[in-house]
């Protein structure tokens, strides 16, 4: 079946690591996204790819980066400079228009010690 | 002002209730989602409209473009239906598109 794999679900990390979130489609789609939820709040965007080799920074990217090498894979990296980065991630993907269906993964819960 | 404002915020209904969320948003648009997510985290999408009125099962999502207005409705609420629904609207940025969320409505149904 066609979709997308998030990997870890849960993740600690010390205050001053980087770490990296995987994100993985099958539905043969060009764009995918990264998305923050906290509580209380809306999915605010973290980075976008609409194609490979290609990314743009959404509202909120400061302390974070991405690459998109291929067209299944855009992994998400928390880096140190994020300030708080203990949150919800979500990934989701979609044809390039955002008036198609979107296909989210199951998230990614980071939490910093 | 948030874009997109949902209401209500919370719901507590007993099983077998027709639930309305209601969705208003501030921008001309191409089309609406309708986003489920499970106590898990998850999120599946529920529908996507741009205009009328679309139906899956018990759930019926609405949509006024004129009054900027959509309402997603469940019909016989059972528990299985407690979840948060989202909606969700792409609004243009910088020649591309990116989507702006609700809130949230959380949504207990208790047996």
């Amino acid at each position: 079946d066609g979709g997308i794999t998030q990997s870890p679900k849960y993740l600690f990390r010390k205050e001053g690591q980087n770490v990296t979130l995987s994100c993985e489609q099958n539905l043969n789609h060009d764009a995918m996204y990264w998305y923050r939820q906290d509580p209380g709040q809306g999915l605010r965007l973290i980075y976008y790819s609409q194609i490979v080799n290609d990314f743009q920074k959404g509202d909120i990217a400061e302390g974070y980066s991405v690459s998109r090498e291929k067209k299944e894979s855009f992994p998400l990296t928390v880096t140190s400079a994020q300030k708080n980065p203990t949150a919800f991630y979500l990934c989701a993907s979609s044809i390039v228009k955002l008036t198609g269906e979107l296909f989210f993964g199951e998230g990614s819960r980071l939490t910093v010690l | 002002k948030n874009e997109v404002e949902q209401s209500p915020q919370n719901l507590t209904a007993q099983e077998g209730e027709f639930i309305t969320i209601n969705c208003s948003y501030s921008v001309g648009i191409s089309a609406l989602h309708w986003l489920q997510q499970h106590p898990g985290g998850g999120i599946v999408s529920l529908f996507m409209l741009s205009s009328g009125k679309k139906k899956h099962g018990r759930l019926i999502a609405t949509i006024n473009i004129q009054e900027k207005h959509s309402s997603l409705h469940i019909t016989a609420s059972h528990p299985r239906d407690s979840a948060v629904y989202i909606c969700a609207v792409p609004i243009p940025q910088g020649g591309s598109e990116k989507l702006v969320f609700g809130k949230g409505t959380k949504l207990t149904v208790n047996p």
